[in-house]
């Protein structure tokens, strides 16, 4: 099946500072989602990428998607407390409901 | 937005016994769920494909024997830990989709085995 690399495992920053994760793959992807898990709690869906070149901005946080599709990458502008959790990228198959999970990255913010 | 309930959310057994876990899809029905587990600061593993009407789908290494799944109604589905050992302590998730698309995950089952 599908596999992509997600990158970096872990983040320190400072409250305030920015935010970013990237999820690459060596295949062109369908689509690619994004979630959120907060810490005890379970992923929520945050987006889903399917256009080449892709940006879609939710508040503060802006998804890409490459231009060739294999790689995306989720910025957070500005970090908050509330930004705490582990960011996975998920890319499934045309058509599959299975997807595929990085390994996540887990953010945490210092005040 | 779609909801998925999974009951229950914490258990404890002891070594030897068997753990069921039920994954409910309540607003909408589900054809397939998922099943994963998720070990400590680690990512979520695909550990089978639930199918309604019809046998489970298991990832490689999974023991589908251990892990008994049915997909009896298009919104229930149940994970059984079946003779559970310590090593199987872990949080267990399912999720299903209401069509292609985003994923609604249950809240996830934390099992401890003693």
């Amino acid at each position: 099946g599908q596999q992509v690399m997600q990158i970096p495992q872990y983040q320190h920053v400072q409250e305030g500072e920015d935010f970013t994760t990237y999820c690459n793959s060596s295949t062109t992807l369908s689509n690619i989602q994004w979630y959120k898990q907060r810490p005890g709690g379970h992923p929520v869906f945050l987006i889903q990428l399917v256009k080449s070149g892709e940006v879609k901005k939710q508040k503060r946080l802006t998804f890409q998607f490459g231009e060739a599709k294999k790689n995306s990458s989720l910025h957070i502008t500005a970090t908050q407390t509330t930004d705490v959790g582990t960011y996975f990228c998920a890319v499934s198959g045309a058509g599959s409901y299975q997807l595929t999970f990085g390994k996540g990255t887990k953010l945490s913010v210092i005040p | 937005g779609a909801v998925v309930s999974q009951h229950p959310s914490r258990v404890i057994c002891k070594s030897g016994t068997s753990v069921k876990i039920e994954c409910r899809s309540l607003d909408f029905q589900a054809t397939t769920m998922f099943w994963y587990r998720q070990f400590p600061k680690q990512s979520l593993m695909l550990m089978a494909t639930s199918n309604e009407g019809s046998k489970a789908t298991y990832e490689q290494g999974v023991e589908k024997d251990k892990f008994l799944i049915n997909h009896a109604s298009l919104t229930l589905s149940t994970l059984t830990v079946t003779s559970a050992h310590p090593e199987d302590s872990s949080f267990y998730i399912c999720s299903a989709s209401p069509g292609a698309g985003e994923a609604f995950f249950g809240q996830g089952t934390r099992l401890t085995v003693v």
